[in-house]
């Protein structure tokens, strides 16, 4: 069965700062990642996407994420963050199954800029 | 978000009293989803749809029961809602085929449900 774990439940970090938000997933097949961001109030929005080929794959806002298979790891990480980046951000893992794909979520991290 | 509408944005309940939770889509996606958020828990799947009156449970389906007689509309009923039903719900939708990679979901707005 799938299952996505989030390291950090919170992260703190001064703006302009660098900062990585841990993701670690189990799977027994193949397997689609994604990390989502949720501003308060609002629902989540597709931040980037693995799906195949290149292990470092771009997102919006400036976020990057690299997949590693060998530590089922698929860290988000951004050079320097901006006030405006405080939200929550929620890996997940998604595989085809019977009737099709299913998408499961981790708890969140909390990313918190702080000027 | 454009092409997915939530309705309605806040409930408030009493417990043992049905509520249906809809969901209306304008961009023709095949799947349909249904996600309750809890603190701690992220987001769990309670049902899903892969095409119109084809429906399957996910995690935490106990309670719950949905629908889908059109392809843009997919309904969350709470048989007879509980405390423990007092949740976000999420509804999103996905136009990933079903032999080629899933693309990500669209999320709505959200509903805001509280039984008391």
């Amino acid at each position: 069965a799938q299952s996505v774990t989030q390291l950090d439940s919170q992260v703190p970090v001064f703006e302009e700062a660098p900062v990585e938000l841990r993701c670690n997933y189990s799977s027994s097949v193949s397997v689609y990642l994604f990390w989502y961001v949720q501003y308060p109030n609002q629902g989540l929005q597709l931040l980037l996407k693995y799906l195949s080929g290149s292990t470092l794959v771009k997102g919006i806002n400036g976020f990057e994420a690299e997949f590693n298979k060998s530590q089922t790891s698929f860290p988000l990480r951004k050079p320097s963050v901006h006030i405006s980046d405080t939200a929550e951000y929620f890996c997940a893992v998604s595989d085809q199954g019977t009737g099709g794909f299913k998408t499961i979520f981790g708890a969140g991290t909390r990313l918190f800029v702080k000027a | 978000d454009a092409g997915i509408t939530q309705s309605p944005r806040h409930k408030v309940t009493e417990t043992g009293t049905p509520v249906t939770l809809r969901c209306h889509q304008t961009e023709n996606h095949r799947y349909m989803y249904w996600y309750r958020q809890d603190p701690g828990h992220g987001l769990r799947l309670i049902h899903y749809s892969y095409g119109v009156k084809d429906t399957d449970k996910g995690e935490v389906s106990d309670g719950y029961s949905v629908s889908r007689s059109k392809t843009e509309d997919f309904l969350l009923t709470l048989e007879s809602a509980t405390s423990s039903q007092t949740s976000v719900y999420f509804c999103a939708i996905s136009d990933g085929t079903g032999t080629t990679a899933n693309y990500g979901y669209t999320f709505g707005s959200g509903t805001r449900l509280t039984v008391v």
